[in-house]
């Protein structure tokens, strides 16, 4: 059974459109990440729910807006996307928010072109 | 703040060889996990090892060995008797108080057969 997964593994789309990544995970855990790593592999945290609830939002554009409609899912939607939003997203969860080891889902490739 | 150094850009070994793969972190928290990730050529992130502050007993696991010392702020990962799969980028995070995960620039290890 996959712990974390991410639909779709790539999307290619063009600049202006909006496109949405799914993640699901199946731990149990209370709290669900986005990450960006960019071409040069760094690794950023975008945002963390715990608990359906918002608490972490780093400075990310706010054309990309994540929604939780519960503990196991956290979506991310991307409006007006741009060339600079390729990269690929990793979606993370830990059992709670805190100092605990985060499991990635497999990441999706954004390509904008 | 909390930061990540690794100071090691890519490094190449012969199979066989051990390999050690630096990690310098920076927290004024007194409490704080260390942690290493593995993501392979087919980059999914893979969780190896978490650490907190107040164990700095240093950990084996398999030809994997990680030494922990509080005084010069390190956490290093040995490699013993390298082998082609150990081939992938090595990324090192520290968490610390209630901050997220903050990850190094990682480390790109090639084993050569």
């Amino acid at each position: 059974d996959t712990a974390v997964s991410q639909t779709p593994k790539y999307l290619v789309t063009q600049m202006g459109n909006d496109k949405s990544i799914k993640c699901e995970q199946n731990l149990g855990h209370d709290t669900m990440y986005w990450y960006k790593q960019d071409s040069k592999k760094f690794l950023k945290i975008m945002f963390s729910y715990n608990n359906k609830e918002l608490i972490i939002n780093e400075t990310v554009p706010n054309r990309f807006s994540p929604k939780s409609p519960d503990k196991a899912h956290l979506n991310l939607h991307i409006n007006s996307l741009e060339l600079g939003d390729s990269a690929v997203y990793f979606c993370a969860s830990s059992p709670t928010w805190g100092l605990e080891e985060q499991y990635f889902g497999p990441g999706t490739r954004l390509t904008v072109t | 703040a909390q930061k990540v150094t690794q100071a090691q850009t890519e490094i190449s070994v012969v199979e066989k060889e051990d390999v050690t793969l630096d990690c310098v972190y920076e927290t004024r928290d007194t409490t704080y996990y260390l942690f290493w990730y593995k993501q392979p050529p087919s980059g999914e992130l893979v969780f190896l090892i978490r650490r907190n502050s107040f164990d700095e007993q240093n950990e084996i696991s398999g030809r994997y060995s990680w030494n922990f010392q509080k005084s010069t702020s390190s956490f290093n990962f040995t490699i013993t008797a390298s082998q082609v799969v150990d081939s992938a980028v090595y990324f090192c995070a520290l968490c610390a108080g209630n901050t997220p995960l903050v990850f190094g620039k990682g480390t790109r290890l090639s084993v050569i057969a």
